[in-house]
């Protein structure tokens, strides 16, 4: 079983929904989430992280934790075309020698 | 506009040449990052610096050599590479080396001939 593990897709949403990314992880030591974008050829951006349980919202984006079911989602409102993309999920725990444990990633694409 | 620098943009080199890669980042973060990516795979940790010295070294195999001449400069020595090398290089910075909110370059987009 991988540490992180996100659906490959690709998941497609029509311009405007609300697109829902999900992660789940399996070490119950992992203690915080980053949500990275990453467009084809270019490199991953941060755009959400989030250490508590329960929601985190920055514009049109949910980061959400549920530590109980080792469960990490991203919601985005208003989907655009720009925001078809690679979303990674990275995670983190105790032993990891501060280094990030990634997901696999999720395919985007937002379909005008 | 990201703050971490990185050139050359694209490089394709021959398995006996040697090259580098170099980042620059202006944030005055501690801790800077060698990844490699290849196609449809998350980043592949190589090697962290943290206060200007090596902390991490991923077992990567010695034709890499890392290089960090100051607090805001990483370089990567590139010596007798394989096609299998052929990737995309990020590096990646953060504010040290407990901090996990890493910045990336845009990334070397390296091609091994």
């Amino acid at each position: 079983q991988k540490e992180v593990e996100q659906n490959s897709g690709p998941l497609s949403v029509p311009e405007g929904a609300i697109a829902s990314l999900n992660c789940t992880y399996s070490d119950r030591g992992s203690q915080s989430f980053f949500w990275y974008r990453q467009y084809s050829g270019k490199s991953p951006e941060l755009i959400m992280f989030i250490y508590s349980n329960g929601d985190k919202e920055d514009g049109r984006f949910t980061a959400q934790l549920n530590k109980a079911s080792q469960y990490v989602s991203l919601l985005i409102r208003d989907s655009q075309p720009s925001d078809s993309a690679t979303y990674l999920c990275a995670g983190t725990r105790m032993d990891s020698n501060y280094q990030l444990i990634w997901g696999a990633g999720t395919k985007l694409i937002i379909k005008p | 506009d990201t703050e971490v620098t990185q050139t050359p943009k694209h490089l394709v080199m021959g398995m006996t040449n040697k090259k580098s890669l170099k980042c620059e980042q202006h944030m005055g973060h501690r801790a800077m990052y060698w990844y490699k990516q290849k196609a449809k795979k998350p980043p592949e940790l190589m090697f962290v610096y943290s206060y200007e010295k090596l902390s991490i070294n991923e077992s990567v195999p010695s034709r890499f050599s890392p290089e960090c001449p100051n607090s805001s400069l990483l370089n990567l020595h590139l010596h007798a590479l394989q096609p299998e090398d052929s990737a995309l290089y990020l590096c990646a910075s953060s504010q040290d080396r407990g901090d996990y909110e890493q910045y990336f370059g845009p990334g070397t987009r390296l091609t091994v001939t």
